[in-house]
């Protein structure tokens, strides 16, 4: 199985920042890979997917960048909106689709 | 719209069975492959199966093969999730979700269910 590893698992931020978080898969996926923000009590919603494209309606301060290995989801100026979850997800290797364990965006 | 209507919430003892549906609308039922996904309290997501409506063609996670399956009813555009000889281990959130692009298997996925609670107590 393909091994999704986000970082930071916490990131603390203020209205206005911007911020990047990285996902790193355990072996090549081209540019297979989505990113999803989820809120408590929520489904996640597709915010990215083919590492930069953004889904519909998604806000353009929402960005994804990468390919092979090494992918960021960036967030250009954080809105109270943004605090969440956010999971990347692999779908090269589609047996099984892996998620990363997650990085919480939190109000500093 | 297009959207995925789950069934509520259950409470199963352990060893028993669960089984959950997902009901979609607003789209063409059999042309979008069905994941479901589940989340553990305070965990991550887990992909856990995936359906094609069309053929019932099914993969499942190796780490339930053999007590998870996957069915359909294209007559009612429900998918349904059967979880067999449940454990405290699988009290979680379980979510279906839809593969993005028609009949595609290395997809995103775009829209989900609002999810459904199995709680496993004895």
């Amino acid at each position: 199985d393909i091994q999704m590893t986000q970082s930071p698992s916490t990131l603390s931020a203020s209205v206005g920042d911007r911020v990047t978080i990285t996902c790193r898969a355990s072996q090549s996926i081209g540019g297979w890979l989505a990113w999803y923000q989820q809120k408590p009590g929520k489904a996640p919603k597709l915010l990215i997917y083919k590492a930069s494209t953004l889904e519909n309606g998604v806000p353009s301060r929402f960005s994804g960048s990468g390919s092979g290995t090494e992918f960021t989801l960036t967030i250009s100026s954080l809105q109270p909106d943004d605090f969440a979850t956010y999971y990347c997800q692999q779908y090269n290797s589609y047996s099984p689709w892996t998620f990363g364990q997650g990085t919480r965006v939190e109000i500093k | 719209q297009v959207q995925l209507v789950q069934s509520g919430a259950e409470v199963k003892k352990p060893g028993a069975s669960v089984n959950i549906s997902c009901k979609a609308s607003g789209y063409t039922f059999n042309i979008y492959y069905i994941h479901w996904v589940r989340q553990a309290p305070g965990q991550g997501l887990e992909w856990m199966g995936i359906i094609n409506p069309s053929s019932d063609n099914t993969i499942y996670a190796q780490k339930l093969q053999g007590r998870v399956t996957l069915t359909t009813d294209t007559s009612t555009s429900t998918v349904y999730m059967e979880l067999s000889s449940l454990t405290s281990e699988d009290t979680a959130v379980y979510y279906c979700a839809r593969g993005r692009y028609e009949l595609v298997l290395n997809d995103a996925f775009d829209i989900w269910g609002q999810g459904t609670l199995v709680t496993v107590s004895s």
